[in-house]
């Protein structure tokens, strides 16, 4: 079964509106969660690493206040779209991992979100 | 900065045949190398992990090289059926840089196998 929940798979909303994702670990904490995005035949891209109690870091050219991350808990993180656009329309998707990313085990995705924004 | 390469693109095969997708990497320092399967519309389902220790790793049909040294992974597909149909996409986890646990994707084959 996954060990990374993704909610909600599938979302279409207005341009204008915002809209939440939710990425959960099961049965394990994760004090850092990364997000991905990725656009039609495209590889996917690294947006920002989720830190539990702290800021969100964002890669280069992706916009912090549009993207807000929060990851109040050790088991949840939100990536919320505000003022989506259709050119924000994707795929996003988490991953997490049980133990210390210093070393090299498996990395878990959640199932991914496919957004549309009409 | 980490930039992975799969080759092909696309490809379409008919049922049966043996299949080598290639991807190459720039930076050989990395943790692991992984495969991944995605199917249209869905999440990503993981196939193989190669850590950076090991020379293949195999599942079934499957079986997966690492070349570290020379920056390549090839993924094996043997005796391909329509059910293989799906974009396979490689990772790879470096390890240095100041994002430990993030992965580099390539943009993925697409392979097509019809009966």
């Amino acid at each position: 079964g996954a060990v990374v929940s993704q909610h909600p798979s599938w979302v279409i909303c207005k341009s204008g509106t915002s809209v939440k994702i939710e990425c959960r670990s099961l049965d394990f904490q994760a004090t850092t969660m990364f997000w991905y995005r990725q656009f039609p035949k495209q590889s996917l891209m690294l947006m920002a690493t989720s830190n539990e109690g702290s800021k969100a870091t964002y890669e280069q050219g992706v916009e912090k206040d549009k993207f807000l991350i929060n990851h109040a808990s050790l088991t949840l993180s939100t990536l919320t779209v505000t003022s989506a656009h259709p050119e924000d329309s994707s795929f996003y998707i988490c991953s997490a991992s049980p133990q210390s990313f210093s070393s090299g085990n498996t990395i878990y995705f959640g199932e991914g979100s496919w957004l549309t924004v009409v | 900065k980490q930039e992975v390469t799969q080759i092909p693109a696309a490809l379409s095969v008919p049922e049966g045949e043996n299949l080598v997708l290639n991807c190459s990497f720039t930076d050989s320092a990395i943790y692991n190398l992984q495969w991944f399967r995605q199917d249209p519309g869905k999440g990503l389902t993981s196939l193989l992990l190669i850590q950076s220790s090991q020379r293949e790793q195999t599942s079934g049909r499957l079986n997966a090289s690492l070349d570290k040294s020379s920056g390549r992974s090839t993924l094996y597909i043997a005796a391909s059926q329509p059910g293989d149909s799906a974009t396979y996409l490689c990772a790879v986890r470096p390890r240095r840089g100041s994002t430990l646990g993030r992965l580099y994707f390539g943009r993925g084959t697409q392979l097509t196998v019809w009966p």
